[in-house]
C-alpha cells in the first residue's frame, strides 16, 4: 500500500523559509515522479511543482517560480519543496503526491493527508 | 495558462439518480502522437485528500465503483455517477496534466437532496 507523510508545516512569518519533507513507502520510489499540490483554507487545489523520477527535471507554477524549489532523495524515499519569500498567500495544506511512472509526474494516483503552512505575522 | 471550468459549481442530486459534472478547458487536452487525453477526476470528502477517480479521461482507477465514468475528449469531459450514493457527497475535480503548469477545476460539490 502506498503511503506518503508530509511534515514540515508551521507558522511562519511572511518573508520567511520553511522546507517541507514527504516520505514516501510501499512502492519503488526511484521510478515514479511526484507533485506538490496545495489547498487555501476553504479553496480549490492547485498544482505547486512537479519532478521527474530521477530529479534530473523540475517544474513549477508561476506563482511559486523562483520562490520554492523541488528535489527528491531517492536513497531515503524522500521528496522535498523548500519554500522561500513566503506570503500571505501562500497559506494552504500542502500535499505530496505520487505521479505516474516514468518521468514526468502527470497526474496524482495517491496523496498523502497533507501538512499545513500558515504565513502570517 | 490551460484554464479548466467546471459546471456546476454545486449539484443536488437524489439518491440512486444520476449526477453529471462537466469540465471544459480553454485549449485541446488531446494529444495526438498517442490520442490520449490528459485528463484526470478527483473526488475529495471533508478533511480528507483528494483521490483519483479517473484518469485519461475515462479510465477507472483501481478499486472506484463502476457507477463512476469519464467522458469527453478534446476540450469537453464528463464525470456521471450513474446511481447516486450517500457516500459520494463530496467535492470534484477535473485536472488537465497536458502541460505544465497542470491546472485543475474550480471543484464541484455534490450533495444528497
Amino acid at each position: 500500500e502506498v503511503h506518503l507523510l508530509e511534515s514540515g508545516g508551521d507558522l511562519v512569518q511572511p518573508g520567511g523559509s520553511l522546507e517541507l519533507s514527504c516520505v514516501a513507502s510501499g512502492f519503488t520510489f526511484t521510478k515514479f515522479g511526484m507533485n506538490w499540490v496545495r489547498q487555501a483554507p476553504g479553496k480549490g487545489l492547485e498544482w505547486v511543482s512537479g519532478i521527474s523520477s530521477d530529479g534530473a527535471a523540475t517544474t513549477y507554477a508561476d506563482s511559486v517560480k523562483g520562490r520554492f524549489s523541488v528535489s527528491r532523495e531517492n536513497s531515503k524515499n524522500t521528496l522535498y519543496l523548500q519554500m522561500q519569500g513566503l506570503r500571505s498567500d501562500d497559506t494552504a495544506v500542502y500535499f505530496c503526491a505520487k505521479g505516474t511512472y516514468g518521468n514526468n509526474p502527470e497526474y496524482s494516483d495517491s496523496w498523502g493527508r497533507g501538512t499545513l503552512v500558515t504565513v502570517s505575522s | 495558462d490551460i484554464v479548466m471550468t467546471q459546471s456546476p459549481d454545486s449539484l443536488t442530486v437524489s439518491l440512486g439518480e444520476r449526477a453529471t459534472i462537466n469540465c471544459k478547458s480553454s485549449q485541446n487536452v488531446l494529444y495526438s502522437s498517442n490520442n490520449q487525453n490528459y485528463l484526470a477526476w478527483y473526488q475529495q470528502k471533508p478533511g480528507q485528500p483528494p483521490k483519483l477517480l479517473i484518469y485519461w479521461a475515462s479510465i477507472r482507477e483501481s478499486g472506484v465503483p463502476d457507477r463512476f465514468s469519464g467522458s469527453g475528449s478534446g476540450t469537453d469531459f464528463t464525470l456521471s455517477i450513474s446511481s447516486l450514493q450517500a457516500e459520494d457527497v463530496a467535492v470534484y475535480y477535473c485536472h488537465q496534466y497536458y502541460r505544465i503548469p497542470y491546472t485543475f477545476g474550480q471543484g464541484t460539490k455534490l450533495e444528497i437532496k
